[in-house]
């Protein structure tokens, strides 16, 4: 059982590039979400979605793009990346939003912008 | 509105010895709260989550927390730590009223010595 996949691990972008982070979830998960971290800030909610089609912003959505054509997948995109989105990126699925369903996390995807 | 502080960035023990984190948090409405743990360079799992049954929560590795609704409280413990506890620590809030998010905390990294 994969759980939740991420793709890819590492990326280094230039500021101005455009990119794309992929995550898939074989749990057949409704609720899925992004989160960045940063050191000392915790992990910050970027964009959520409660179920294909439906997406919405977190706390931190600017410059950040999300879209769920399927129960499956949820990517990220960057637009035009800047170097304070220099950050690790984690995507979080579970089969409700709140309440007391554990999140699943994906290992992570480490984004440098230079 | 929901937040969550983790009073301590850094806790430093000895192998063997008690470790304490500590969480209080803030919710509109009643709460299910969370320790998750991070290793370096991993993904994020789940320790424990209290959802309203019991106020003393049990987890993995004998990691236990108690919900404290009149200290707005919800302290990880442990007894004995070992060196494969140390890594980084979060609490985190969301509430039982529909499709809310989570908040985490910013994290307390433990250090355990020889």
């Amino acid at each position: 059982n994969a759980g939740v996949t991420q793709t890819p691990k590492f990326q280094v972008l230039k500021t101005g590039q455009s990119m794309t982070l992929q995550c898939a979830q074989d749990m057949n998960h409704e609720y899925m979400s992004w989160y960045r971290q940063d050191p000392g800030m915790g992990l910050r909610l970027i964009h959520y979605s409660v179920g294909a089609g439906i997406t919405d912003q977190g706390e931190v959505p600017n410059g950040y793009n999300v879209s769920r054509s399927t129960t499956e997948d949820f990517p990220l995109r960057l637009l035009s990346a800047a170097p304070s989105q220099t950050s690790v990126y984690f995507c979080a699925s579970s089969s409700q939003g709140g309440g007391p369903y554990e999140q699943y996390f994906g290992p992570g995807t480490r984004l440098t912008v230079t | 509105a929901q937040s969550v502080t983790q009073l301590d960035s850094h806790v430093s023990v000895s192998e063997g010895t008690p470790v304490l984190l500590r969480c209080n948090y803030s919710s509109s409405y009643s709460p299910s709260l969370f320790w998750y743990v991070q290793h370096p360079n991993k993904g994020l799992q789940l320790l424990l989550k209290y959802t309203s049954a019991a106020t003393l929560v049990k987890g993995i590795n004998g990691f236990e927390a108690e919900f404290k609704k009149s200290e707005t409280s919800f302290h990880l413990t442990k007894p004995s730590a070992h060196m494969s506890d140390a890594a980084e620590y979060f609490c985190v809030v969301t509430s039982n009223s529909g499709y809310s998010t989570l908040t985490f905390g910013k994290g307390t990294m433990l250090l355990v010595s020889p």
